[in-house]
Parts: structure tokens; sequence; C-alpha cells
């Protein structure tokens, strides 16, 4: 089974220039996140989306980022202008295979994650 | 709000050595805890959760953690450590409060093992 695919892999940009990064999840996840990771820090969630809804962008800095997740399955992160703090590690996830539930308990809980875009804007 | 600590920022053992990578946490709620590692220019690999049942989890590559309720932990631990269990450890924890949720994690904890 593949696993999570993301593209790029690596970005070099110039600030101010836009830039997209594409995910396509696990076959059947319904659930799938975008995180970030700064150097030297754990993942921070930007985006969360369950099927074609997005359930939690708090964290998604909607100035300048953008994401879509149109039937559900693959997902695109914009992010227009680009500056120089966005440097980082963009990591796509997803998660919720089948659903197992024992007593009130759902045992298909982890997420899978991609290898990850590395962005660098100068 | 739901967070993860790792207090360590690396953790230096000798193979053949045990080794215990820290990690304590807070939610409201029930937690399901995980702990996944990072290799360079790679993306975070599953290493394994806590659900419920029983508290010490086993996991892949020898692997496991121990779920202490009381003292909000899960710490990983390994019996024998190997050069090639070096890499970027992090916990992190879920707190359902429907259907799914935010999976936060801690900061990491860079483990070095020396031959």
């Amino acid at each position: 089974e593949a696993g999570v695919v993301q593209s790029p892999r690596y970005k070099i940009i110039e600030k101010k220039q836009p830039v997209a990064f594409w995910c396509n999840p696990i076959s059947g996840h319904n659930t799938l996140y975008w995180y970030r990771q700064n150097l030297g820090q754990g993942p921070e969630l930007l985006i969360r989306y369950e099927n074609e809804e997005a359930v939690d962008d708090s964290q998604l800095p909607k100035d300048r980022f953008s994401a879509e997740r149109l039937k559900g399955v693959d997902s695109t992160l914009k992010i227009q202008p680009a500056e120089l703090g966005d440097s980082a590690v963009y990591l796509c996830a997803s998660s919720h295979p089948r659903r197992r539930v024992v007593g009130q308990r759902d045992m298909n809980t982890e997420a899978f994650f991609g290898q990850g875009t590395r962005l660098t804007v100068v | 709000a739901q967070s993860v600590a790792q207090p360590e920022d690396q953790v230096n053992v000798a193979e053949g050595n045990p080794l215990t990578v820290k990690c304590t946490y807070s939610v409201s709620g029930n937690p399901y805890l995980f702990w996944y590692v990072q290799y360079p220019n790679r993306g975070l690999q599953f290493l394994l959760k806590y659900i419920t049942g029983d508290n010490l989890v086993k996991g892949s590559y020898g692997f496991e953690a121990e779920f202490n309720k009381s003292q909000t932990s899960f710490h990983l631990k390994k019996p024998s450590a190997l050069v090639s269990d070096s890499a970027l450890y992090f916990c992190a924890v879920r707190d359902i409060t429907g259907t799914a949720s935010k999976l936060t994690f801690g900061t990491g904890t860079r483990l070095q093992v020396t031959l």
C-alpha cells in the first residue's frame, strides 16, 4: 500500500513569490492534516480536513496561506506571498483508514506522514 | 488545551544500554498517546500508541512505552539501544472530543547512541 505522497520534496523561492505543495493521502483515509515543522521543533498543525471540510484551521495564517481538498482526496497548500519566516518543512499526514471501535475508543487513530516538502525562502 | 512536554532536548546513551526518552502530557479527557521517530530528511514514522488496555505498549524496532495516568507520563523505552536508533523522537497526544481531533506534538528529543 502506498504511503502519503507529497511533492515537491524541496522548493527554493524568493520572498514575495507564491508556492504550492501537493499531498495525496493514503487511499481511504478521510482525515488529512497539514503540519509545519520549523528547524529543531515539533510539527505544528496548520489545518485538518475531514473529507473535503476544513474542521480546524485555527492555526492557519489566513492572510497568506490557503488550502483546499476539493474532492476529499488529495490536497494543496498554498502560500502567497511567501516570507522569509515561512522557511520550514511542510508535512502532510492522513488517518482513519477504517474505524475499529473497542468500547468507546477508536483504535485506529495514528496519523501517517509523508516525507514532507522542505521550503527555503530567500 | 492539550499539550505535550519532552523535557530533554537530547539523550545520550551507549550502545547496548537501556534508554528512556521522557514525555508528559496534559489533556482534559482521556488521552490517546503516540511516539513517532524522525530520521534525517525523512517524514515522521509511527512507533507505537496507547489507546486503552495494558499500560505497557510494545511497538516497532523493539521500543516500548509505559502509560502512567497518575504521573501523566508516557516514557519511551528500549532495553538495549542500537546506534541505528539515533534519531529525533516525538511524543504526541490526541484528546478525543468528537469523531477526530488534533494531534499535538512535543518539541522532540534527539537520541544519540554511541559505540
